[in-house]
């Protein structure tokens, strides 16, 4: 059973391009969790997904950013339009259930560079 | 706003040395906690977790926790520290209010460096 995959691991965009990054859960998994890292911070986080739904998405900027967990396929991270502010790293998360016993697996992480 | 704290940025130990990582959380009510490691160039991985009873948690490689409720806190503790020991240490909390179950909140980490 794979781990949390994501892709690409590094992203290099320029200043106003976008950037889309990927996330396909654990085999069984149906909640997915985006957490965004900025240099010497901790994980913040930013939304939770469960298949075709945004359920929590309290974490996200207002603008330019979007999430969407396709019934088919991996979940999505969208920055349009990025800007330096948006140099981070991000890290999904996913879960089998939300219970009260909950344990989050983490992929790698997407190292998003914006020049 | 409910926080985590994690108290030393970057420690730096000798091998079979002890270590000690603080970790206090901002809420009065009920909480999971959660000792995360990052190893360099990997995912996140679960160390050790507290849902309830034996405050005293034993975690993956000789790692354990002690969640004192009145302290607010959920040190991390390991006798005797090896070099592959070298990593990022996340301390995580959820919260539990209303019935509602809130999202993980991480702390800035500590990054441990084991000389050997």
């Amino acid at each position: 059973n794979a781990g949390v995959m994501q892709n690409p691991r590094h992203l290099v965009r320029r200043r106003g391009q976008e950037a889309r990054l990927r996330c396909s859960p654990m085999k069984g998994h149906s909640h997915v969790y985006w957490y965004r890292q900025l240099p010497e911070e901790g994980l913040k986080f930013m939304v939770y997904l469960q298949k075709e739904n945004i359920i929590d998405e309290s974490g996200m900027p207002k603008e330019r950013f979007s999430a969407e967990f396709p019934k088919e396929g991996p979940s999505i991270l969208r920055i349009q339009q990025v800007v330096r502010g948006d140099s981070a790293a991000y890290f999904c998360a996913s879960s089998p259930d939300r219970g009260r016993f909950e344990k989050l697996f983490f992929g790698s992480g997407t190292q998003l560079s914006v020049l | 706003a409910q926080s985590v704290s994690q108290h030393n940025h970057h420690v730096i130990l000798s091998e079979a040395a002890s270590l000690e990582l603080g970790c206090n959380y901002s809420y009065g009510g009920t909480v999971n906690l959660f000792w995360y490691v990052q190893y360099p160039g990997q995912h996140l991985q679960l160390l050790l977790k507290y849902f309830s009873g034996d405050p005293l948690v034993k975690g993956i490689k000789g790692f354990e926790a002690e969640f004192i409720k009145s302290k607010f806190s959920f040190n991390l503790r390991k006798p005797s520290v090896q070099w592959s020991d070298t990593a990022e240490y996340f301390c995580a909390v959820r919260l539990y209010y209303g019935g509602s179950q809130g999202n993980l909140i991480f702390g800035k980490g500590t990054k441990l460096s084991v000389k050997p």
